[in-house]
């Protein structure tokens, strides 16, 4: 079975502060995303990568900056948190078509 | 401007019964079309892909339909049961490497026993 995991279920960060979220699949995928999800907006794509080192921006980039230094691993970073970017936060890793996603990252920025 | 639109109104059906749940989409050509199940507080889980040249595609109870002339695709549970209660998530194929994807905002199925 595919495994992406995502470094924590949870995480309160205050305005200003530097947030780091971590995504980890185990299945050699070549493609890595991360989106948000809010409630009425759906599912958004903030970056995408399709190989180490690549990135390509989503629909929603601004404020957010991603780094892949190795295949396995995609880390979603937020410079200075803002309120607004209060959301759950999913990965997801795939090859071809189908993506398969982590459990997801609720973030409240107080 | 593209659009994905699903049923925002959750779907409410007696056990047993078939769920029909609609996706429609403009100002695209998607070359396939995926549905995924998500389940509160988890992430989207995939359940089926078809292809524009496909008109319909069947797993188990699952049986999803894509008409590229009318813009749409119908998903159906047939013999609906209390589990089958998530939102479901249609996804389009939006970039010509085949691997983004744009997702709707998902209908929320209730199946009653």
């Amino acid at each position: 079975d595919v495994k992406v995991t995502q470094s924590s279920r949870y995480l309160v960060k205050r305005t200003g502060e530097k947030v780091f979220l971590e995504c980890v699949q185990d299945m050699d995928h070549e493609n890595m995303f991360w989106y948000r999800q809010d409630p009425g907006l759906g599912l958004r794509l903030i970056y995408f990568s399709y190989d180490v080192k690549m990135k390509e921006k989503g629909d929603i980039p601004e404020g957010y900056s991603v780094s892949r230094e190795k295949k396995e691993r995609f880390s979603l970073i937020l410079e200075s948190a803002s309120t607004n970017q209060t959301s759950m936060y999913l990965c997801a890793s795939g090859i071809l078509y189908e993506q398969y996603f982590g459990p997801g990252t609720r973030l409240t920025v107080t | 401007s593209q659009k994905i639109e699903q049923n925002s109104e959750a779907l409410n059906i007696q056990e047993g019964k078939t769920a029909t749940l609609t996706c429609n989409y403009t100002n695209y050509s998607p070359a396939y079309l995926q549905w995924y199940r998500q389940d509160p507080g988890r992430g989207p889980v995939f359940l089926l892909l078809i292809r524009e040249n496909e008109k319909e595609k069947r797993k188990e109870r699952l049986k999803v339909t894509f008409d590229t002339t009318l813009k749409q695709s119908l998903f159906h549970i047939t013999a609906s049961q209390p589990a089958d209660s998530a939102t479901y998530l249609c996804a389009l194929e939006t970039n010509n490497a085949g691997n983004m994807l744009t997702f709707g905002g998902g209908t929320r199925l209730m199946v009653k026993p």
